[in-house]
């Protein structure tokens, strides 16, 4: 079985910094799905940024980038440019590849981020 | 608006109490699932469906049973609620690998699930 690894529980930046967010994973599968989860305060779980493990370039979407080294089994958020609406849980999740990903997501315990005006 | 629509949105149980929480998507995936979510813990699968007419249990499934009732809609029915149940559920759903548009999941809004 997979496991997710958080190690921060909380993080504070001021508004405008940069900020990163860590997430480690553990599996045996070589092919496989890493996302960066958003939930504010609303409980809705928002996809930021996702990963294919094929693939050695690291993902981007606008103001949020990875950092994924699969030989370490890491793959951590990078927030540029924090903004008051990126306060919120981060959640790292895998997907393996197995049974044509139906298994389901294995979820980090989650980073809580507040952002500082 | 498409997406995963999930039934009630908050809920308050005696401890014994039964109750079904009601989930149903409209973008023809093939994968459902229900995660709980508890302070601290992240999301935890409870049971999923990788297809209409097939269930299997996830990493917490104790105390819950689940109905794939065909493509669109998969409840969980918790028999007898204890205080342990007290949790935030989400019902989310998926395509399949060979049909990903964006290889992430959907999720409902999740039930705030009390039982006293």
């Amino acid at each position: 079985a997979q496991t997710v690894t958080q190690s921060q529980p909380e993080m504070s930046v001021q508004e405008a910094e940069t900020v990163t967010l860590s997430c480690t994973y553990d599996t045996s599968e070589s092919d496989y799905y890493l996302f960066w989860y958003k939930q504010p305060p609303s409980r809705q779980m928002i996809l930021v940024i996702r990963q294919e493990a094929y693939k050695q370039q690291n993902a981007t979407e606008n103001r949020f980038s990875v950092n994924f080294q699969k030989a370490a089994k890491s793959f951590s958020l990078k927030i540029s440019d924090s903004q008051l609406g990126d306060a919120a849980m981060y959640f790292c999740a895998y997907r393996s590849r197995r049974r044509g990903g139906a298994d389901g997501l294995t979820f980090g315990k989650g980073t809580h981020l507040i952002i500082q005006p | 608006n498409a997406g995963v629509t999930q039934t009630p949105k908050f809920q308050v149980l005696k401890t014994g109490q039964s109750m079904t929480l009601q989930c149903a998507q409209d973008m023809n995936h093939n994968s459902m699932y229900w995660y709980r979510q508890d302070p601290g813990m992240g999301l935890r699968l409870i049971y999923y469906s990788a297809s209409e007419g097939t269930t299997d249990k996830g990493e917490v499934p104790n105390g819950y049973n689940v109905s794939r009732l065909n493509k669109r809609e998969f409840s969980l029915r918790l028999e007898s609620a204890a205080p342990s149940q007290t949790s935030v559920y989400f019902c989310a759903s998926s395509e399949g690998l060979d049909r990903l548009v964006n290889y992430g999941y959907t999720f409902g809004s999740g039930t705030r699930l009390t039982v006293v």
